[in-house]
């Protein structure tokens, strides 16, 4: 069964740093989600992506935050600069067309910002 | 703006019993879906069951039930005959439609089956 794919898993990273998280969703979904967790708390909404641009984003996303899908196959989120604050888990997740069918989510990558 | 509320952070159940994992939500939206998604430990969410807010009849997946109360805002998980392979953290998750399809989230509930 096809499955949305992350990677790193674990991402280690210096205050200010850039990072970049990828994401492979499934060959056939037309739209893409990033969330993030922090420890113990909530699973929150970031970003959603649809026919090559942003349909939505919370006010996490700021101006450090950007998303990009470069070659048709991946789906990028990037932190050009980040804070201890973001220390999170960041999942990806696609669907396949409109609202009703599910999001299909990927492992996650485990951002730790020293 | 749309908020969802798991009050129980953790559960334990016998295996073969049958467990009710509470959910409830606010909006004033009429159209949307509820999802129940599983997270093993150290494994993807993983949808269980979807229920549309239009349809009145409960939706049932094998051992997985809901309980849509919609004048309540109440969207409770039944899982009967419970095996150890139920457990995992439960995530309730709202959806508008139509809009972006974003999901809300509630924070969660850890289950533990028992052999």
């Amino acid at each position: 069964e096809p499955e949305v794919t992350q990677t790193p898993s674990h991402q280690v990273t210096q205050m200010g740093q850039e990072v970049i998280l990828r994401c492979v969703p499934i060959s056939n979904h037309l739209y893409f989600y990033w969330y993030r967790q922090i420890l113990g708390q909530k699973v929150e909404f970031l970003v959603s992506f649809y026919n090559n641009e942003i349909s939505e984003k919370s006010e996490i996303f700021d101006d450090q935050f950007s998303v990009e899908r470069p070659d048709g196959s991946n789906f990028t989120l990037k932190i050009r600069s980040t804070k201890l604050e973001d220390s999170a888990m960041y999942f990806c997740a696609s669907s396949e067309a409109s609202g009703r069918n599910e999001q299909y989510f990927g492992p996650g990558t485990r951002l730790t910002v020293t | 703006a749309q908020t969802v509320t798991q009050s129980q952070p953790e559960m334990s159940v016998q295996e073969a019993e049958t467990v009710t994992l509470s959910c409830t939500y606010d909006t004033s939206e009429n159209n949307y879906y509820l999802f129940w998604y599983k997270q093993p430990p150290s494994r993807q969410m993983i949808l269980v069951i979807r229920q549309e807010a239009y349809k009145q009849q409960n939706a049932t997946e094998n051992r997985f039930s809901v309980n849509f109360q919609k004048a309540a805002k109440s969207f409770s998980l039944k899982i009967s005959d419970s095996q150890l392979g139920d457990t995992a953290m439960y995530f309730c998750a709202f959806m508008k439609t139509p809009g972006t399809y974003k999901y809300i989230f509630g924070t969660g509930t850890r289950l533990k089956v028992l052999a």
